[in-house]
């Protein structure tokens, strides 16, 4: 039972351009949701997270928005570079229960 | 500042063989996690550490898995018999506290299961 989902496993994107990045998750008890990068022959990194208090979460580059009707979450990369380049996983915990359900991961290549 | 450290990087055995992964997580970080990346999906969690105990074995598959976190620092994964389907990257991962802090993550083991 997938209760994160990221429908769209892979996107290409023009350096300098914005890449957007789409996550739902079914779980209505989730209110902490995480974003993490992952380069190939390494562990996933930390990247951003958001509270469901906030509909907004941004880090230089990266601003992550909450639609928690929806329950959707997004992330966007501003400008996108080359660095970029990796596979994405969206992360969500619930109340009470802190253990991490993940997406199956979009990746992302940005073309020079 | 030391990652977390993952032993070996890459395994190949036959099925109904055993196999054992090493983690040494951070130093000081309380919490340790054994995760499981099949191709094409996201890490699955198989087992939480707080120090030394069991928080959350809900999902590892105990007829042929177990775990250990001996004095609350490095822990092994052993699995026997391995199945095909066991063929995955485990991930090791450790945070200071709850999941709701980051977690840091070594950079796996990738077992092929033949």
């Amino acid at each position: 039972d997938q209760q994160v989902k990221q429908n769209s496993p892979s996107l290409s994107v023009q350096e300098g351009r914005i890449s957007i990045l789409n996550c739902d998750y079914t779980n209505s008890m989730f209110d902490y949701f995480l974003w993490y990068k992952k380069y190939p022959a390494e562990g996933p990194t930390f990247l951003i997270s958001i509270s469901s208090i906030k509909d907004k979460n941004e880090d230089g580059r990266f601003t992550v928005f909450l639609n928690k009707s929806a329950k959707h979450l997004s992330l966007h990369i501003v400008p996108s570079q080359p660095g970029d380049s990796a596979v994405y996983f969206c992360a969500a915990s619930g109340r009470g229960d802190y253990k991490l359900s993940f997406g199956a991961g979009t990746t992302v290549t940005v073309r020079a | 500042e030391a990652g977390v450290a993952q032993s070996p990087r890459y395994k190949i055995i036959e099925k109904r063989q055993s196999v054992a992964f090493w983690c040494n997580p951070i130093s000081g970080h309380a919490t340790l996690y054994w995760y499981q990346q099949i191709l094409g999906q996201g890490p699955k969690l198989l087992i939480q550490f707080q120090n030394n105990g069991v928080v959350d074995d809900s999902q590892l598959p105990k007829d042929r898995f177990s775990a250990e976190r001996l004095k609350g620092v490095d822990s092994t994964l052993k699995i026997q018999p391995a199945k095909l389907e066991d063929s995955a990257v485990y991930l090791c991962a450790s945070s200071a506290g709850t999941a709701r802090e980051k977690l840091f993550f070594g950079s796996g083991t990738q077992l092929s299961v033949l």
